[in-house]
């Protein structure tokens, strides 16, 4: 069965500074990957995924998140963060006709 | 479109007492799903419903029950409700089971039972 860790519970960053957050899983071949950001009191939106082909990916509010086979890995990437950016953030993991495995989150807080 | 809906947004209930959260979604999306979200325990699986008619138990499904009414709803029901299912309930709904179909996601209900 998969699994998913993301290793980093609570973030900080500076306004307009990068960002990486990190999510690696376990999964014999390769999975379904997503990531999915969470504003505070609202549901669950997809910020990008990844089947296969192209190893980056793009998503939506400029995000970008990278598969790494080797290090079983799918870290979400931004160059520049806004304070509406402040969120809290799941990686998820799935394969084939299984369920969704979700995260246990990272919340992330900018700093002016 | 509305997308997912739920309702209600807050509740406040008794130990004992139950409720049902309801959801409905206008994607004509074949799959929906109730999870909840607890402080670092990321979502939880409670029920899916793969298809219209059939409803599968998930991670965590004690001390709930769901029903498929339609295509449109799905609705959780909490018999009995006890403290230790306070919590952020999610409803989400994509177009087919397998999993990489986007799951789109309701507002949330927030559950606290004293």
């Amino acid at each position: 069965a998969q699994s998913v860790t993301q290793p980093d519970i609570h973030i900080t960053v500076s306004e307009g500074a990068s960002l990486e957050l990190r999510c690696n899983y376990s999964y014999g071949a390769t999975p379904y990957l997503f990531w999915y950001v969470q504003s505070p009191g609202q549901g669950l939106q997809l910020l990008l995924k990844y089947f296969s082909g192209d190893t980056l990916v793009q998503g939506i509010k400029g995000f970008e998140a990278e598969f790494k086979r080797s290090q079983s890995s799918f870290n979400l990437r931004k160059p520049s963060v806004h304070w509406s950016d402040a969120a809290e953030y799941f990686c998820a993991v799935g394969a084939g006709a299984s369920k969704i495995i979700f995260g246990s989150g990272t919340r992330l807080s900018i700093r002016p | 479109n509305a997308g997912v809906t739920q309702t209600p947004k807050f509740q406040v209930l008794k130990t004992g007492q139950s409720m049902t959260l309801q959801c409905a979604q206008d994607m004509n999306h074949n799959s929906m799903y109730w999870y909840r979200q607890d402080p670092g325990m990321g979502l939880r699986l409670i029920y899916y419903s793969a298809s219209e008619g059939t409803t599968d138990k998930g991670e965590v499904p004690n001390g709930y029950n769901v029903s498929r009414l339609n295509k449109r709803e799905f609705s959780l029901r909490l018999e009995s409700a006890a403290p230790s299912q306070t919590s952020v309930y999610f409803c989400a709904s994509s177009e087919g089971y397998r999993s990489n179909n986007e799951q789109f996601f309701g507002p949330g209900t927030r559950l606290t039972v004293l």
